[in-house]
């Protein structure tokens, strides 16, 4: 069964802050994701990457950036934290191909104040 | 931009069949997916659908049809259980398999 690991579940931070939220998936996916979730507006896409050191935006980069240093890990970056990044960020990986289900950690629960 | 649309909330009654709809633009998407989440958990994942038709899968099923840009979640003999939300996304043309959201549709199931 795959398994996706999001280092923390609970995150307090302040305002200005650099964040890091790590991500780790144990099935040698190529594909890795990072979304956040709010109340309405569903989960939307910050950056994903297809391979090793290899990244693409999303539709909302703004304020973030990634790191793919190893197949298993995706990590996401908040450089300068601020409250309306306040969210659910769940991070998911996937096999190369088409058609192949993403499969999601528990997510963080980020609060910035 | 690339819109998927679903309603925001529905509910059932325990033993019932419900259907979920979805829409998005045509022109956009290669597949669609469903998930279930329910609240406080992760997404997982309950049906792909590539082809126009019905696929079924136990009490639930997914439909597609690619030419008017719909798809629907039914979900038979309905359980407390399968109060949750019910997310449609599709996967872009281009590549990556990155997928796109709708919103969710919550679903309460009652007694």
């Amino acid at each position: 069964d795959v398994k996706v690991t999001q280092s923390s579940r609970y995150l307090v931070k302040r305002t200005g802050e650099k964040v890091f939220l790590e991500c780790v998936q144990d099935m040698d996916h190529e594909n890795m994701f990072w979304y956040r979730q709010d109340p309405g507006l569903g989960l939307r896409l910050i950056y994903f990457s297809y391979d090793v050191k290899m990244k693409e935006k999303g539709d909302i980069p703004e304020g973030y950036s990634v790191s793919r240093e190893k197949k298993e890990r995706f990590s996401l970056i908040l450089e300068s934290a601020s409250t309306n990044q306040t969210s659910m960020y769940l991070c998911a990986s996937s096999r190369g191909q088409g058609g192949s289900p993403l499969h999601f950690g528990n997510g963080t629960r980020l609060t910035v104040t | 931009g690339q819109n998927i649309d679903q309603p925001t909330e529905m509910t059932a009654t325990e033993g019932a069949i419900v259907q979920i709809n979805c829409t998005y633009q045509t022109s956009g998407f290669n597949g669609l997916f469903w998930y279930q989440q329910h609240a406080g958990e992760a997404p997982t994942f309950l049906s792909y659908n590539v082809l126009d038709g019905l696929e079924e899968k136990g009490r639930f099923s997914s439909f597609l049809s690619r030419s008017k840009g719909y798809s629907y979640l039914l979900l038979k003999e309905l359980q407390m259980k399968d109060s949750a939300s019910y997310l449609c996304a599709g996967t872009p043309s281009g590549g990556y398999n990155k997928l796109i959201f709708g919103a969710g549709t919550r679903l309460a199931v009652h007694p």
